[in-house]
């Protein structure tokens, strides 16, 4: 079965940066794009921009330019999110999800377990 | 930039049908997809590209649209259906989300 497996939680001060990584298994990694979405507590879904695992080509949500940056490692079918400058209102829960590529409009058919992300000096 | 409105909660009887709305310019054009996430849970897809169901996702979910409005209908409500619901849609190559909306199944 599909599964997207993130990184355990992590605890960051203020200005640094954080990668939480996403790994999947039970289908072909390259065949669909690898999204970001973030939930701060007791808040609505936000979302931070998507990845193509085959090309590698990424596209970032304006609020994050600059300061966000997709990766992947296709031979352990791995995505990686990293975000930098961290303040405390990027504390939230940091999900992967997957959409199936060229398909629109965008929908996350599968997600992972969801990364607890703090911020605190 | 594209918005979506939710109302924050909704509240519906047991085996009785609830209604949930999201609002957005044109959006029914733009076929709007549903997520159920129950608490300390991740979300789950329910309805994709306006009215489509997952697999394993009840029959009693049901999408929806006209005019600005989106809507998930969910027809004799379990107890099981208690959950925040968001919705999503794709505008110049951005997704959005709604708030979310809290079904409280009395």
């Amino acid at each position: 079965q599909v599964q997207l497996v993130q990184s355990g939680a992590e605890v960051k001060k203020p200005g640094a940066s954080v990668k939480v990584s996403c790994k999947a298994s039970g289908y072909t990694f390259t065949n669909f794009d690898i999204n970001w979405v973030r939930q701060a507590t007791g808040q609505g879904l936000e979302w931070m921009g998507w990845m193509n695992p085959n090309s590698g080509n990424t596209g970032y949500a304006q609020k994050f330019q600059g300061r966000v940056t997709m990766t992947r490692n296709t031979s352990i079918s791995t995505a990686h999110m990293e975000l930098s400058g961290l303040r405390s209102d990027d504390a939230a829960v940091y999900y992967c999800a997957r959409s199936p590529t060229g398909v629109l409009p965008y929908y996350f058919d599968s997600w992972g377990q969801g990364t607890l992300v703090a911020v605190s000096s | 930039s594209y918005e979506l409105t939710q109302p924050p909660s909704v509240s519906v009887s047991s085996g009785q049908t609830a209604s949930i709305t999201c609002s957005g310019d044109k959006l029914g054009n733009k076929y709007a997809c549903w997520y159920q996430q129950k608490p300390g849970q991740s979300p789950v897809l329910v309805i994709y590209q306006g009215r489509k169901r997952p697999s394993g996702i009840p029959a009693r979910f049901s999408g929806s649209s006209s005019g600005n409005t989106a809507t998930l209908t969910i027809s004799g409500s379990q107890a099981m259906d208690e959950a925040d619901y968001h919705c999503q849609a794709w505008d110049s190559s951005t997704v959005v989300f709604g708030g979310g909306t809290k079904l409280t199944v009395l």
